[in-house]
């Protein structure tokens, strides 16, 4: 069965990098995923997809500071710079065919 | 840019049928190039992928609500829908559509439309 995991919560100092990991199950590592935020009391937004191979395509307007990349099963989002406006919950989810499946979302706090 | 918008009744009865739309400007639903999408989140919770529509007719759902669930496409008025059959309070949540470009991912997701089931 296909699950991602995600750390519950992770939180960095303002203007810091953080790194959210998202690992996906064994027999399953070489799955893209994408990554989606959720700003308080708002909607997701698309992020970025990161592939097997690591690669990684944003979607519009996503800032330069937002890069993905791979390390076997885990696919990690890492934002440089932290700003206030970052603070939400981030999920990844599992992109292309077949059944999708969203992590539990990382909730990211800037102090 | 495409642009999604949900709407539906806000409060279902339990044992009823739970119907959503969402309607889609700025691109069509016929294209086959896309996975048109339904996701919830419980209140306080994470995010839930309900099952999507793509190729004309295809369809792929959650195993855990495959048996309730209904994704269908309407070309004539650019839109595509959810229903979610005998519901109950476990079913409230917010609603989202989405749309996933098949070839690189790109999602886009509608603004979600809050779903209470209460009698």
């Amino acid at each position: 069965q296909l699950v991602l995991t995600q750390s519950p919560s992770v939180s960095a100092s303002l203007g810091a990098s953080v790194k959210l990991t998202c690992t996906l199950s064994s027999g399953h590592s070489n799955y893209a995923i994408a990554w989606h935020q959720q700003r308080p009391e708002k909607g997701p937004r698309y992020l970025m997809k990161v592939n097997s191979d690591g690669s990684h395509s944003k979607g519009d307007g996503i800032p330069a500071r937002f890069s993905g990349s791979r390390s076997g099963a885990e696919r990690s989002l890492t934002i440089s710079s932290l700003q206030s406006e970052d603070e939400a919950d981030y999920y990844c989810q599992t992109s292309g065919t077949g059944p999708w499946v969203f992590g539990g979302g990382t909730k990211l706090t800037v102090l | 840019q495409v642009q999604l918008q949900e709407s539906g009744p806000g409060l279902v009865k339990p044992s009823e049928t739970l119907s959503l739309t969402c309607a889609v400007s700025g691109g069509s639903v016929s294209s086959g190039d896309y996975y048109w999408s339904w996701i919830r989140q419980p209140p306080g919770k994470g995010l839930r992928w309900i099952g999507y529509i793509y190729y004309g007719g295809s369809t792929d759902y959650n195993p855990s609500l495959k048996s309730r669930v209904t994704i269908s496409v309407d070309t004539s008025k650019n839109q595509f829908s959810l229903k979610l059959s005998s519901v109950t309070a476990a079913d409230t949540a917010v609603y989202y559509c989405a749309r996933e470009l098949i070839l690189t991912g790109y999602m886009s997701w509608g603004q979600g439309t809050l779903v209470t089931v209460s009698s």
